[in-house]
């Protein structure tokens, strides 16, 4: 199994929809992250979850809702969202070790708000 | 708020050039790492850097951490089609500090 998965690779949504992203990683990593990338706009990140507590919620609005129930699985849930919330969402994951925090990317979820 | 610039934004170079990639920032960074990504897929890492005046290999590609620990470059000798894509610095300070540049995206013609 390949280090960080995620599923689906593509998904299209109303903005009424709820759906839920799903990421797993297969490295023993402590750390998992949801990122945001936007077209012309630096990765940003979302959120960051160590030792399954969620130390990060970088002012990310209420209609994404994280869930982190171990440390190889993170849920990125949706619901009514906007279709400026259209890009790709990556998921990664890093050991902690105090001197680097290395980012291990899943393929990412290309979405698409309509 | 900590910001990592990268420059240039786009590069096209014919293959067999040289080409050097910036990446800088008026904040210190504990790590600083480069990624390469495809389209269609995540970035993937190419090297962690973490001693300021730092310098590192991997084959046609060197890595240098500024000595003070705020800039990086990435120069890539002797260009091959193969090295096509987005180039992203990342840097870190902790596990919620991660800032990444805005990429280089790098295309050389055959």
């Amino acid at each position: 199994e390949t280090g960080v998965t995620q599923t689906p690779r593509h998904l299209v949504m109303g903005m009424t929809n709820k759906k839920s992203l799903k990421c797993e990683q297969h490295l023993g990593h402590n750390a998992m992250y949801w990122y945001k990338q936007s077209a012309k706009k630096p990765l940003e990140l979302m959120f960051v979850y160590s030792l399954e507590e969620r130390v990060e919620n970088n002012s990310v609005p209420s209609r994404f809702s994280p869930e982190c129930p171990n440390s190889s699985h993170l849920f990125l849930h949706l619901h009514t969202l906007q279709p400026e919330d259209s890009a790709l969402y990556l998921c990664a994951s890093s050991a902690i070790d105090g001197q680097s925090y290395e980012q291990y990317f899943g393929p990412g979820t290309r979405l698409t708000v309509t | 708020t900590q910001l990592l610039e990268q420059s240039p934004q786009f590069l096209s170079i014919q293959e067999g050039e040289n080409l050097t990639v910036y990446c800088n920032s008026s904040s210190v960074f504990s790590s600083l790492q480069w990624y390469r990504q495809e389209p269609g897929e995540g970035p993937v890492l190419l090297v962690t850097v973490v001693t300021g005046g730092e310098v590192k290999k991997l084959k046609r590609l060197t890595f240098q951490f500024g000595d003070a620990r705020k800039d990086s470059s990435l120069h890539i000798t002797a260009a091959q089609p193969g090295d096509t894509g987005l180039y992203l610095c990342a840097g870190d300070s902790s596990a919620s500090k991660i800032i990444f540049g805005s990429g280089t995206r790098l295309s050389i013609r055959p």
